[in-house]
């Protein structure tokens, strides 16, 4: 069974940082790009960034800027997120999604359930 | 970036009846060496990840209902669900991946 568990959120305050963690199980992870998903409270999914199978691409949206890192530790199963200079639009539910194949341009078949972060002062 | 425009954005129907939600790409999803269009649709109910329903624009993910449908090509893609069941009470989003991935804004779909 594919699982996708989630840590490392929680509040922050303007400027600050964050890194979360996707643990993952169930699946050859070394096989699948990773996906990082938010969603603000009263808003749609967008994606906030991706990164292939190896780890050796990676993919971010606009709104980054460069304030995020994504990236992957295939010995341990596990995919992060390193949030800095964090603004309070920031504030939503991070999701880890594993891709359908090597790379980001994929579907999204397994979903975690969602690490809540919240930027406020 | 490829811009997915959902309609409606609000959509109350009876429970038995057939809702049926579209959604429009900024440019085609249809990539023709492979004959496949790269438009995928979701499910997001309240408290819950999303969870896939339907990939390559009409194939049903395991496990999902049959009364969950996808149809379209190019730039026009529709879901449909043949008889609506309380369960089915969420939020449905659609996603290209056929560059980088973008989501509609979502359809909040309820019952009448």
């Amino acid at each position: 069974e594919v699982q996708l568990v989630e840590s490392g959120g929680g509040l922050v305050q303007p400027g600050g940082s964050l890194r979360l963690s996707c643990a993952a199980s169930g699946f050859i992870f070394s096989n699948y790009a990773m996906i990082w998903v938010r969603q603000a409270p009263g808003k749609g999914l967008e994606c906030v960034s991706g990164i292939s199978d190896s780890g050796s691409s990676t993919d971010y949206a606009d709104f980054v800027e460069g304030r995020f890192t994504i990236s992957r530790d295939n010995s341990k199963n596990k995919l992060y997120l390193q949030l800095n200079s964090l603004r309070a639009e920031d504030t939503a539910v991070y999701y880890c999604a594993k891709s359908s194949g090597g790379g980001v341009n994929h579907y999204f078949d397994y979903w975690g359930q969602g690490s809540v972060v919240t930027v406020s002062s | 970036d490829i811009v997915m425009t959902q309609s409606p954005d609000y959509l109350a129907v009876s429970l038995g009846e057939r809702a049926t939600i579209n959604c429009k790409s900024s440019q085609s999803v249809f990539y023709s060496p492979n004959n496949k269009n790269y438009l995928a649709w979701y499910q997001h109910k309240a408290g819950q990840p999303p969870t896939l329903l339907i990939y390559w624009a009409s194939t049903r993910e395991s496990g999902v209902p049959d009364r969950f449908s996808g149809s379209g090509s190019g730039t026009d893609f529709t879901l449909s669900i043949s008889s609506l069941q309380a369960e089915d009470v969420a939020v449905y989003y659609c996603q290209q991946y056929f560059t980088t991935p973008t989501f509609g804004q979502g359809t909040r779909l309820e019952i009448k």
